[in-house]
């Protein structure tokens, strides 16, 4: 078990370009999740993936973001046109579900976004 | 609307003594709850969960209360030492209704020598 991993850890970029991050998760797990976080506050969830198949996305993923999941196994998430509101922490997470009930997420270490 | 609560931003106890997080929720649907603690630069770490059919549920210094009726659960950690000074988040699932969780906004713990 060598946990979340995320690429990069930290990503400087300029209003209006666009960027993408990296998640792989724990082997087994069949459940993949990003969120985002803000100084003072929780995760934010943003969505999930069921081995490939994105299962839900909330409403705060808009139009300029974008998740895939090929092969049900590493994790991208990119933003285009990035805005100085989308600066924050993008936590990426992970679980094993069986049966229908979630189990526990495992959360990588995050990739801190700074747009300039 | 916050569905999941945490009214104090902090909390500061001496090493050795009770420490008590507490959680409001509102969402009746939530059934399973997990409680993470979160140090500076890393990502969150799993503490301890319990389901709604318990109401509690202890795990070596840890001891997670659940009352389903007031929508109200608790952090207890007995003794707390330094390295517990973190922010703790709770968060909360609806498994028959979808899987992500939603987390509060944490309490950050101080835990003084």
């Amino acid at each position: 078990d060598t946990g979340v991993s995320q690429d990069p850890r930290h990503k400087i970029t300029k209003r209006g370009q666009n960027v993408t991050f990296r998640c792989d998760p724990i082997s087994e797990h069949n459940r993949l999740y990003w969120y985002r976080q803000t100084l003072g506050q929780g995760p934010e969830f943003l969505t999930y993936f069921q081995n490939e198949a994105q299962l839900e996305k909330s409403r705060l993923l808009s139009d300029r973001f974008s998740a895939e999941r090929p092969k049900g196994s590493f994790s991208t998430l990119e933003i285009q046109r990035t805005e100085q509101g989308d600066s924050a922490m993008y936590l990426c997470a992970s679980s094993l579900v069986s049966g229908g009930v979630g189990g526990k997420l495992f959360f990588g270490s995050g990739t801190q976004l700074s747009v300039l | 609307d916050q569905q999941v609560k945490q009214n104090s931003p902090s909390l500061s106890v001496q090493e050795g003594r009770i420490s008590i997080l507490n959680c409001d929720y509102t969402n009746s649907m939530f059934d399973y709850f997990l409680w993470y603690k979160k140090y500076p630069a890393e990502g969150p770490t799993f503490l301890i969960s319990i389901s709604s059919i318990k109401d509690k549920n202890e795990d070596g210094r840890f001891t997670v209360f659940l009352n389903k009726s007031a929508k109200h659960l608790s952090l207890h950690i007995v003794p707390s030492q330094p390295g517990d000074s973190a922010v703790y988040f709770c968060a909360a699932s609806a498994q028959n209704y979808g899987q992500n969780f939603v987390f509060g906004p944490g309490t950050r713990l101080s835990v003084l020598p």
